[in-house]
């Protein structure tokens, strides 16, 4: 078990340019999420799937924001047109969600964004 | 409308005594809770939970508290050792969506 991999870890762009992350969650993991993180705060939530169905987005995930998850597996995030009030953590996490029980989230290592 | 909050954005304990972080919450409607530990560069890490059912949970030096009276929660840790030193956030959510709301995190350093 490999863990959550993201890719890339750093990521600077210049204002305008569009950014694509990638997220590789735990093998059989069938929830993942999104979230961003800014400096002082914790993570805030942007988007979760359920094998490829997007089943509930936040309103942070502005109209220059998707995310897909085309096979159920990895999960990319594009950011277009991107402003410097983008500049944060991508923390993506993964979680079983078997038995109907409450599981608790595993996160990646981040993709950090600076954005010029 | 911060949900999640932990009022303490730092605290400092020796090494073997007990920490004790704390975390309020204002949605009655959460009823799962979570701790979270994050070094620096590393993406958080689960550490404990809890049901809102339950009062109290136990994970070797870890041990979660629930006041849903008081709306507050707090983690334990006894007794803290130098590599405990990381932000600590608390989370929660509840029972008709996945998503984890988080508190703004408290650094926690143990020195010898």
């Amino acid at each position: 078990d490999t863990g959550v991999s993201q890719d890339p870890r750093h990521k600077i762009t210049k204002r305008g340019q569009n950014v694509t992350f990638r997220c590789d969650p735990i093998s059989e993991h069938n929830r993942l999420y999104w979230y961003r993180q800014t400096l002082g705060q914790g993570p805030e939530f942007l988007t979760y799937f359920q094998n490829e169905a997007q089943l509930e987005k936040s309103r942070l995930l502005s109209d220059r924001f998707s995310a897909e998850r085309p096979k159920g597996s990895f999960s990319t995030l594009e950011i277009q047109r991107t402003e410097q009030g983008d500049s944060a953590m991508y923390l993506c996490a993964s979680t079983s969600g078997r038995g109907g029980s409450y599981n608790e989230q595993f996160f990646g290592p981040g993709t950090r964004l600076t954005v010029l | 409308d911060q949900q999640v909050k932990q009022n303490s954005p730092s605290l400092s304990v020796q090494e073997g005594r007990i920490s004790i972080l704390n975390c309020d919450y204002t949605n009655s409607m959460f009823d799962y809770f979570l701790w979270y530990k994050k070094y620096p560069a590393e993406g958080p890490t689960f550490l404990i939970s809890i049901s809102s059912i339950k009062d109290k949970n136990e994970d070797g030096r870890f041990t979660v508290f629930l006041n849903k009276s008081a709306k507050h929660l707090s983690l334990h840790i006894v007794p803290s050792q130098p590599g405990d030193s990381a932000v600590y956030f608390c989370a929660a959510r509840t029972y008709n969506t996945d998503k984890l709301i988080f508190g703004t995190g408290t650094r926690l350093q143990v020195f010898p």
